[in-house]
């Protein structure tokens, strides 16, 4: 059972664009994480949100974690090629004791 | 800041034949460590965790098994590979205490 889905699957965009992708599940998770993985390389943490409904900014990217802690977004604005990679979320989910990663969201930046 | 090192980065390996994958890990003490596997394009597959020297849990069925013999280094092995053992395996160490992962560069293995 996969408890932490991401959508899209799949994104392709023009440099300068906004997107957003989410992160959902059914379970509340005591925190999440956000990593994004190049090609050929290990995922890279990118941010913790913690608390429901915080906010985190980290340069072009806006973090937020859910108010019931069941779901997180990331937001990406002005896209840049070097954003171009896989967007995975992670946590453990209360009761489970297990760290969870979602299903991954494919993103592609085109100059 | 925690430095994971993997070894070997690509390996092609026949059928049958053994594996031994190396994790190491520098700048902390007493890490959870975690084996992962990765399809194409894919999410990641967790294999082994360990939260200790010589604590081993699995994850997932199959002809792989994981030893801890020192608190930082985490080895994946199999006595006799096989064609769905090809993808890309990342090692993991995690403090505990914040629940942030940090991952290796990976072995990509091709089993032929």
């Amino acid at each position: 059972t996969q408890l932490l889905e991401q959508s899209p699957q799949f994104l392709s965009i023009q440099e300068g664009e906004n997107l957003t992708v989410y992160c959902n599940s059914s379970s509340v998770f005591s925190s999440l994480q956000w990593y994004r993985q190049e090609p050929g390389e290990g995922p890279v943490l990118l941010v913790t949100v913690v608390t429901g409904g915080e906010v985190k900014k980290l340069k072009r990217l806006t973090f937020q974690f859910g108010d019931a802690r069941k779901d997180s977004s990331l937001h990406i604005t002005a896209a840049q090629p070097g954003d171009t990679g896989l967007y995975l979320c992670a946590g453990w989910a209360s009761g489970t004791y297990k760290y969870i990663f979602g299903t991954g969201t494919r993103l592609k930046v085109l100059a | 800041s925690q430095t994971i090192h993997q070894w070997p980065a690509t390996l092609v390996q026949p059928v049958g034949s053994p594996l031994s994958l190396e994790c190491t890990v520098e700048g902390t003490s007493n890490p959870n460590l975690y084996w992962y596997r990765q399809a194409a394009g894919r999410g990641l597959q967790l294999l082994f965790y360990s939260v200790g020297i010589g604590q081993i849990s699995s994850e997932v069925p199959q002809n792989l098994s994981a030893s801890r013999p020192q608190d930082r280094q985490f080895i994946l092995s199999s006595k006799k590979l096989l064609l769905s053992d090809s993808g890309f395996y990342l090692c993991a160490s995690e403090t505990g205490t914040s629940y942030e992962q940090y991952f290796g560069p990976g072995t990509r293995l091709t089993v032929t």
